[in-house]
């Protein structure tokens, strides 16, 4: 199957301090990806629709300008969680579904932060 | 809106038993339904899927059957081994509206022991 390749897969960081998480389609053109959060114990809870060459849309209560997101081109989708604070730790995945074909999403490895 | 409902875990079965997961779901349009399997640690994992009402998916042993007129999509297995355990993912497609959204259920934590 289509691979989705999620980097890095863990990463500590500072508050204060900007962090940035890429998500990459390795074998097929993605014109649309997704990035989920995942709390401890719960449910993905999807934060934003990634598309390629225009803006992401954000679902309700997630903060635009503290989870960046960019889609700059088909294989392609970044995650910046800016000013972090320890409350964005959290497990964060991102998936993408393969243009114009109408198949199931594939996810990345997902990417654990640690704010400390 | 569209929604999926899952069986509340952690279920812990002994070896060799049987599994079933229960999951109903809600959606406007036609959707299409998954499973996915997480292990600790890692992302998810499709498990196996169904596109279409009566259409059964099934893969390492697990299946589940997209029943229309109970909107239901249980997962099951007839003999678990150690490794199955993980936590599972019911989860729906509905692209009526041609928005690619993927609804997850809670997810049910499957624990198996020897």
């Amino acid at each position: 199957g289509a691979v989705v390749s999620q980097h890095p897969s863990w990463v500590i960081c500072k508050s204060g301090t900007s962090v940035k998480i890429e998500c990459r389609s390795l074998d097929f053109q993605a014109t649309t990806m997704f990035w989920y959060r995942q709390f401890p114990k719960q449910s993905l809870m999807l934060m934003a629709t990634s598309n390629e060459g225009s803006k992401a849309t954000y679902e309700q209560g997630v903060e635009k300008d503290k989870f960046l997101i960019n889609h700059a081109s088909l294989t392609l989708s970044t995650l910046t969680v800016t000013s972090a604070h320890p409350e964005d730790s959290s497990f964060y995945i991102c998936s993408a579904r393969e243009w114009g074909k109408n198949t199931e999403a594939f996810f990345g490895q997902g990417t654990r932060l640690t704010v400390v | 809106g569209d929604s999926v409902t899952q069986m509340e875990g952690p279920v812990t079965l002994s070896e060799e038993a049987f599994l079933t997961i229960n999951c109903t779901y809600t959606a406007t349009g036609y959707p299409s339904l998954f499973w996915y399997v997480q292990y600790p640690g890692e992302g998810l994992q499709l498990l196996l899927k169904a596109t279409k009402a009566d259409d059964k998916g099934s893969n390492k042993g697990f299946e589940a059957t997209y029943r229309k007129e109970t909107t239901s999509f249980h997962l099951e297995k007839g003999s678990v081994q150690v490794s199955d355990s993980a936590v599972y993912f019911c989860a729906l497609s509905d692209e009526s509206g041609g928005y690619q959204k993927v609804t997850f259920g809670t997810g049910t934590k499957l624990q198996v022991i020897p």
